[in-house]
């Protein structure tokens, strides 16, 4: 079993659509987390959620909203696509939100607006 | 502030040849974490080893090894004959105490190793 799935892998659209990647972890982590990494490699972190409530939300276009229905799942919507939003999008989780706890990441979902 | 610092952007080596790849950190935390992350070309991210600030004891797990000095503030990983299949993006990352309560990894740019046959 995947410890943290999300799903699409791959997505292609236009700009202008509105579209979410979905995620959920398995290994009964409260903390749960979006990066995005930009095409030279860039990680950073966009939200973070502990046990449904956010905790981190960096300097992101109000276009992207993160929804946690429960600590299990961390989805995230993006509205009005631009091209400058194509990159690969990681959701991740963590056993709790202290410091030094292992982040384990998903397989990414590669987003490409054309 | 916290800062990763991974000056080689890209690495070349020939199989089996040995390789380190550096990671210079910045914190005033006294207590803080480092992990070290693996990107293959199939694009996940694998977590290779988490080490905190008051073990500076090396590690080494089959041909991988780490190298911690506090003195230099550094986290060095090596690879020893290296394969074909350790060709991938590396990440270096720094976790501090939290601020506001809440605490941020901070990752590297990454070193982009590539082992050729």
């Amino acid at each position: 079993d995947t410890a943290v799935s999300q799903t699409p892998k791959y997505l292609v659209t236009q700009m202008g659509n509105d579209k979410s990647i979905k995620c959920e972890q398995n290994l009964g982590h409260d903390t749960m987390y979006w990066y995005k990494q930009d095409s030279k490699k860039f990680l950073k972190i966009m939200f973070s959620y502990n046990n449904k409530e956010l905790i981190i939300n960096e300097t992101v276009p109000n276009r992207f909203s993160p929804k946690s229905p429960d600590k299990a799942h961390l989805n995230l919507h993006i509205n009005s696509l631009e091209l400058g939003d194509s990159a690969v999008y990681f959701c991740a989780s963590s056993q709790d939100r202290r410091s030094g706890n292992t982040i384990y990441f998903g397989e990414g979902s590669w987003l490409t607006v054309v | 502030a916290q800062k990763v610092t991974q000056a080689q952007t890209e690495i070349s080596v020939v199989e089996k040849e040995d390789v380190t790849l550096d990671c210079v950190y910045e914190t005033r935390d006294t207590t803080y974490y480092l992990f070290w992350y693996k990107q293959p070309p199939s694009g996940e991210l694998v977590f290779l080893i988490r080490r905190n600030s008051f073990d500076e004891q090396n590690e080494i797990s089959g041909r991988y090894s780490w190298n911690f000095q506090k003195s230099t503030s550094s986290f060095n990983f090596t690879i020893t004959a290296s394969q074909v299949v350790d060709s991938a993006v590396y990440f270096c990352a720094l976790s501090g105490l939290p601020t506001s309560g809440t605490y941020k990894y901070i990752f590297g740019t990454g070193t982009r190793l590539k082992v050729l046959a």
